[in-house]
């Protein structure tokens, strides 16, 4: 039972253009949501949270937006760059100490 | 700062034979995590620590022991390990209170045959 679903593997968007990366949950008691950032034999990085209290959260050019009737986030990358080519993974937690994550959405930034 | 360092980078083991992966941070963080990527499975969490002296199993702790001896090392151990163990292994930490980030190491990767 996967509770946080990727539905998109890759993603591949020219450099200067909107990138928007997806992420579903099932567990409607998810309170806080994360996406973080991997590159390639590193370990994944902090990029950007949400509260279940709020439904937009900007961090220069990230946005992550949240739908909870719908169940659904998304982060928009804007304007996308070529240093943002990595693997994405969105994360939810139900303010316990675990985390469920999904299986990344990898992003190509085209120059 | 170093933040979260891991021991070893690589290993290759043969079935059956044991190691123990050493996790360290000096953020002072108190909770600690051990996760396993393996392709198209995104991160599982193995076992975790919100504390030192505590630990507390995840999503796929068969396998695997842990200890939490020190606040800043979290060790994971393979006793008897498997080919099904082959995987990347990260180690992340993170504050107590609302501050949900959690900071990852840069991973062990480690094959077994």
């Amino acid at each position: 039972d996967q509770q946080v679903k990727q539905n998109s593997p890759s993603l591949s968007v020219q450099e200067g253009r909107i990138s928007i990366l997806n992420c579903d949950y099932t567990n409607s008691m998810f309170d806080y949501f994360l996406w973080y950032k991997k590159y390639p034999a590193e370990g994944p990085t902090f990029l950007i949270s949400i509260s279940s209290i709020k439904d937009k959260n900007e961090d220069g050019r990230f946005t992550v937006f949240l739908n909870k009737s719908a169940k659904h986030l998304s982060l928009h990358i804007v304007p996308s760059q070529p240093g943002d080519s990595a693997v994405y993974f969105c994360a939810a937690t139900s303010g316990t100490y675990k985390y469920i994550f999904g299986t990344g959405t990898r992003l190509k930034v085209l120059a | 700062n170093a933040g979260v360092t891991q021991t070893p980078k690589f290993r290759v083991l043969k079935t059956g034979q044991s190691m123990t992966l050493l996790c360290a941070q000096d953020m002072n963080h108190e909770y600690m995590y051990w996760y396993r990527q393996d392709p198209g499975m995104g991160l599982r969490l193995i076992h975790y620590s919100v504390g030192e002296g505590t630990t507390a199993k995840g999503e796929v702790p068969d396998g695997y022991n842990v200890s939490r001896l020190k606040k800043q090392n979290f060790l994971l151990g393979l006793e008897s390990a498997a080919p099904s163990q082959t995987s990347v292994y990260f180690c992340a930490s993170r504050l107590t209170g609302g501050r949900y980030e959690q900071y990852f190491g840069p991973g062990t990767r480690l094959t077994v045959t």
